[in-house]
């Protein structure tokens, strides 16, 4: 099976753009979750998808946001883009709900903003 | 809600030496429990997880990790560490709350 896919790699933004990252979860898996990874933070929830429906958001501004459609593929969305988003994004996938099954993560979308 | 302490955020362990990632974790119930590892620039790989059962786990390139009720733990180890095992390792918690707590991670790194 495939693993989990996000596109793009890399993304080069400046203050105040928006910017939409997707990711392909693993063929039959649900669940998409999104986490932020900085140096200083660590890794953070931000969401959790799951059969279209939005089932748990971390404490992050309503400038994130995401979908899940009906092929289980995500989007996530950061609007009005500040220095402090600079930061690894990834996705996860799983059978079913965070917490209660394995994830299996993409490679990550490393944003920069300038 | 649940929440996962790695109290290590620096280990340097020679080739060839025995290594040993400590995590606990805070949770009312009996948690899922994993750890990830995460090479730079890259995502995280599942190196093993505890649901229920037999409480010492075994998982991939040779890891294993044991699950201590009594002392909220879930500590990682591997008897002979390889250069190529230098990452960063997350000890994770899952509850049956859609929640999910990751530690701060521990960056191991390798002597010759």
């Amino acid at each position: 099976k495939a693993g989990v896919t996000q596109t793009p790699r890399y993304l080069i933004k400046t203050r105040g753009q928006q910017v939409t990252l997707s990711c392909s979860p693993i063929s039959g898996h649900r669940s998409v979750s999104w986490y932020q990874q900085t140096p200083g933070q660590g890794l953070q929830f931000l969401f959790e998808y799951f059969s279209e429906t939005q089932r748990n958001k971390g404490n992050f501004p309503g400038r994130f946001s995401g979908r899940q459609f009906s092929n289980s593929r995500s989007e996530m969305n950061v609007s009005t883009l500040e220095l402090g988003d600079s930061a690894l994004y990834l996705c996860a996938s799983s059978l079913g709900l965070v917490g209660q099954e394995t994830q299996y993560f993409g490679p990550g979308t490393r944003l920069l903003v300038l | 809600a649940q929440s996962v302490t790695q109290p290590d955020i620096h280990i340097t362990v020679s080739e060839g030496a025995s290594l040993e990632l400590r995590c606990n974790y805070s949770y009312g119930a009996t948690p899922y429990l994993f750890w990830y590892v995460q090479s730079p620039g890259q995502g995280l790989q599942l190196l093993l997880k505890y649901f229920s059962g037999d409480t010492l786990v075994q998982g991939i390139k040779g890891f294993e990790a044991e699950f201590k009720r009594s002392q909220s733990s879930f500590n990682l180890r591997k008897p002979s560490v390889h250069w190529s095992d230098a990452a960063e390792y997350f000890c994770a918690v899952g509850a049956g709350n859609n929640d999910m707590r990751f530690g701060a991670g521990t960056r191991l790194t390798v002597k010759p």
